[in-house]
């Protein structure tokens, strides 16, 4: 058990639709990781939040939004939906930010986009 | 931009084989290098890591070496077992941050 917690596990919702992924991070890590897990595409990052603060940004797309609370956990909204953006979608958490701090990841949200 | 390239899989050996999974990286700076596993249903874990050349990352009988002059973190284990069956990411830091750069993933697949 990695510590970060996922939720939902799965959520199956049609195209055009909104959806937010929640993510609690390892107690007393302040950093939370986005990724997005397709056949396709592998494991793209999206977006990195360190202590409520947007600290970089990947291949995240326009429709997408996330923000990280002041409890510290992180939601990530996914708007406008398209078939497409069915996938598997990681939240990971470090302690800091620095290139030396492992990634603990969560189980993931599985999207399935009908 | 950064980039990982690794071997396409499945890998499929048998029980007591010796596993090579081979990764190549692109990089401007000198980033640091990972391995994560994936077991079915599950989140990623770290396996190992090295922060610099010459580094050798190791555990749970895994090794990788980082070789700066041929790009290359390739992961070995001398025996392995049907219990390593997973998919395994090799994956770049650029430095900066902990955002990490992944390759596609390799799945192996351990015989009895």
């Amino acid at each position: 058990d990695s510590g970060v917690t996922q939720t939902p596990k799965h959520l199956i919702t049609a195209t055009g639709q909104r959806v937010t992924l929640r993510c609690s991070p390892r107690s007393g890590d302040l950093s939370v990781y986005w990724y997005q897990q397709s056949l396709d595409q592998g494991l793209q990052f999206l977006i990195q939040y360190y202590n409520g603060e947007e600290r970089a940004k990947g291949n995240i797309l326009e429709r997408f939004s996330a923000q990280q609370f002041p409890d510290l956990h992180s939601e990530l909204n996914l708007s406008s939906l398209e078939l497409g953006d069915s996938a598997l979608y990681f939240c990971a958490s470090s302690v800091a930010d620095g290139s030396n701090s492992p990634l603990h990841f969560g189980n993931g949200t599985r999207l399935t986009v009908t | 931009g950064d980039s990982v390239t690794q071997m396409e899989g499945p890998v499929t050996l048998s029980e007591e084989a010796f596993l090579t999974i081979n990764c190549t990286y692109t990089a401007t700076g000198y980033p640091s290098l990972f391995w994560y596993v994936q077991y079915p249903g599950e989140g990623l874990q770290l396996l190992l890591k090295a922060t610099k050349a010459d580094d050798k990352g190791s555990n749970k009988g895994f090794e990788a070496t980082y070789r700066k002059e041929t790009t290359s973190f390739h992961l070995e284990k001398g025996s392995v077992q049907v219990s390593d069956s997973a998919v395994y990411f090799c994956a770049l830091s650029d430095g900066r941050y902990s955002t990490l750069t992944f390759g596609k993933g390799t799945m192996l697949l351990v015989s009895p």
